[in-house]
């Protein structure tokens, strides 16, 4: 099955610096890559996501790169906030016909320094 | 509100019981999906219902089983508990647009 690897596991940047965080996954049926963020406590929600047939998708402050050749995919949050400390998760998964179930990586703990 | 919903919001029970998890996925979603998850071991996938028949199991344990019944809604039953068992346990419905995690259920297992 799918396997997905994510880090780093722990990331700390300084307020308004950017952060990135790297993703690889193994099945290269894959064809959904969502991100989630999950604040303590909280359910995870959806940031962004992006579909095997697109290379970038960005939304402000929020961008995800994916290369379909290498298998791996990245968030990148630009002027990072103190509100976007949280655990980052990437998924993927084959979407349309049969089971579509993520698989999680193991989640980026993001630290915002002031 | 995220229109998924899971009911209790906590749960503390014993080592040997057996529990009922429950979740109403959002409105015009056919799937339902299970995930555990631990301090250790991230968002684990369980299960999958589609319209009211299993599609796909992860890392789910035979003492473990699932349901979904007519109206959508589905049901984790957890029995044997063990001390590792304890976790926020998330259902999340969805399609092709993505999925939207419940609030979850924290199990303790005592």
């Amino acid at each position: 099955g799918e396997n997905v690897e994510q880090h780093p596991s722990t990331l700390s940047v300084q307020e308004g610096d950017s952060a990135v965080i790297k993703c690889t996954y193994s099945d290269s049926a894959s064809n959904y890559f969502p991100w989630y963020k999950q604040e303590l406590g909280k359910r995870p929600q959806l940031i962004i996501d992006i579909r095997s047939n697109v290379g970038e998708k960005k939304d402000q402050r929020i961008a995800v790169t994916l290369n379909k050749t290498a298998k791996h995919f990245s968030l990148h949050i630009t002027e990072t906030q103190p509100e976007d400390s949280a655990v980052y998760f990437c998924a993927a998964s084959k979407v349309g016909g049969g089971a579509d179930g993520l698989t999680f990586g193991k989640g980026t703990h993001l630290i915002i320094q002031p | 509100d995220s229109g998924v919903t899971q009911t209790p919001k906590h749960l503390i029970t014993a080592t040997g019981q057996r529990v009922t998890l429950r979740c109403s996925p959002r409105s015009g979603d056919l799937s339902v999906y299970w995930y555990q998850q631990s301090l250790d071991q991230g968002l684990q996938f369980l299960i999958q219902y589609y319209n009211g028949e299993e599609r796909a199991k992860g890392n789910i344990l035979e003492r473990f089983s699932a349901q979904q019944f007519p109206d959508l809604h589905s049901e984790l039953n957890l029995s044997s508990l063990e001390l590792g068992d304890s976790a926020l346990y998330f259902c999340a419905s969805g399609d092709r647009r993505g999925y939207t995690f419940g609030s979850g259920t924290r199990l303790t297992v005592v």
